[in-house]
């Protein structure tokens, strides 16, 4: 079972990169790596998603070393709607096609 | 328009009722979930269902039920044994792009609140 761990929370201001990290010792040789962001009272929606090395769309970047044992979610020059709260999550299990979210990271930026 | 759809946006339920809680997806995914989120919290899984007339449990199932007669509709039933409904519950669809590789797409969830 691939764990995830990340900050709790972050403070930023605008204009600035925020980089999130994210543990996942026990990935597995076929999990990919996704991140979730989400507003209050609202669903998760997905930024992005990768395997290896780096991946980059309109909205973030996300950086995985070679032994894929942590990955770095990169979001350039926040403005105050970036202020949400980020998921970084692995799979899915093998077994029961299910994913796991856990607590998040709350970015918080401030103008 | 594709999407997910969940209703109500707000329910409200009276001790010892059941309430159902309706999602609805025309992205044609074969999967479906249901999450709890209370609040300042993660989301944790309910119930998931792979395939039409078939689902498991997922880690916090006790006190709630599902069925998938159709594979656009995923509703959940919060029953009278769940004794503290009271939270933001969020339902997903996926599709698989290959092992292991996958992406969930959320409804904008429904806010349950206890009377």
């Amino acid at each position: 079972l691939a764990k995830t761990t990340q900050p709790i929370s972050m403070d930023s201001y605008e204009g600035q990169e925020v980089n999130i990290t994210c543990s996942h010792n026990n990935i597995a040789t076929n999990d990919y790596i996704t991140w979730y962001q989400q507003f209050p009272s609202q669903g998760p929606r997905f930024i992005i998603q990768g395997y290896k090395t780096k991946v980059t769309n309109e909205v973030a970047s996300l950086f995985i070393p070679a032994d894929r044992k942590s990955s770095t979610l990169s979001l350039p020059r926040v403005s105050l709607s970036d202020t949400a709260v980020y998921y970084c999550l692995v799979g899915p299990e093998a077994a029961g096609n299910k994913l796991t979210f856990g607590g998040g990271t709350r970015v918080l930026v401030k103008p | 328009d594709g999407g997910i759809t969940q209703s109500p946006k707000y329910l409200f339920r009276k001790e010892g009722q059941n309430v159902t809680l309706s999602c609805e997806q025309n992205l044609n995914h074969d999967a479906m979930y249901w999450y709890r989120q209370d609040p300042g919290q993660g989301l944790r899984l309910i119930y998931y269902s792979q395939i039409v007339n078939d689902f498991q449990k997922g880690d916090i199932a006790e006190g709630y039920s599902v069925s998938r007669e159709k594979k656009e509709s995923f509703p959940l039933t919060v029953t009278s044994a769940q004794k503290n409904p009271t939270a933001f519950y969020l339902c997903a669809s996926s599709s698989r792009g290959g092992v292991n590789k996958e992406t969930q797409y959320f409804g904008p969830g429904t806010r349950l609140l206890v009377l």
